[in-house]
């Protein structure tokens, strides 16, 4: 059985860029959700997605939006990348509504 | 709203003492689900329990047991004979019963334990 992974580990861009950040969920896993963790703080929920279709969203702009693959693999873009933006991006998969299990992360620094 | 509040912020024991991590939290749900996540320096956040608000039973697993009090919404972690190993951050988390399962984190706590 697989765990989640994420790709790429570690990404540099320039303010103003976009950024596609990807993930594989954990073998049979139907929701994936992404959270953003800043230096020194908890994760914060952005976005999560059940069966290919948003399933809750939390107080992040439009510039940040997803996507879910029929294979549950998922994506999450940023738009207009801004210096705040930089932290270490989180995918978590999960049956639906039971423990999420995490991925070890994207670190984004914007520049 | 939810809210997870860790009012520890950084703690050091040295190897062997005992430690407990306060988890206090806010819902207006009477059904959600408490959990704690551990996060090593690679950043993977590593799974250690999920309590549902039903279940006021304490747990023990090896090392580790987790006191839930309803009465304080309270969730505290011990970690009994610390280990080098557990040095970590740990997040206290809420889980809502609604239409999404979305996890609200506290600010975490640093662990440290020293040989």
């Amino acid at each position: 059985e697989t765990g989640v992974t994420q790709s790429p580990t570690h990404l540099i861009k320039t303010r103003g860029q976009q950024v596609t950040l990807r993930c594989s969920s954990q073998s049979g896993h139907n929701t994936v959700s992404w959270y953003q963790q800043a230096l020194g703080q908890g994760p914060q929920f952005i976005f999560q997605y059940y069966r290919e279709e948003e399933n809750g969203r939390g107080n992040f702009p439009p510039r940040f939006s997803g996507l879910q693959f029929p294979n549950y693999s998922s994506e999450l873009n940023v738009n207009a990348l801004e210096l705040d933006d930089s932290a270490l991006y989180l995918c978590a998969s999960s049956l639906r509504r039971t423990e999420a299990f995490f991925g070890q992360g994207t670190r984004l620094t914007v520049v | 709203a939810q809210k997870v509040t860790q009012a520890q912020t950084e703690i050091s024991v040295v190897e062997k003492e005992d430690v407990t991590l306060d988890c206090v939290y806010e819902t207006r749900d009477t059904t959600y689900y408490l959990f704690w996540y551990k996060q090593p320096p690679s950043g993977e956040l590593v799974f250690l329990i999920r309590r549902n608000s039903f279940d006021e039973q304490n747990e023990i697993s090896g090392r580790y047991s987790w006191n839930f009090q309803k009465s304080t919404s309270s969730f505290n972690f011990t970690i009994t004979a610390s280990q080098v190993v557990d040095s970590a951050v740990y997040f206290c988390a809420l889980s809502e019963t609604g239409a999404n399962s979305k996890l609200t984190f506290g600010k975490g706590i640093t662990l440290s334990v020293r040989p």
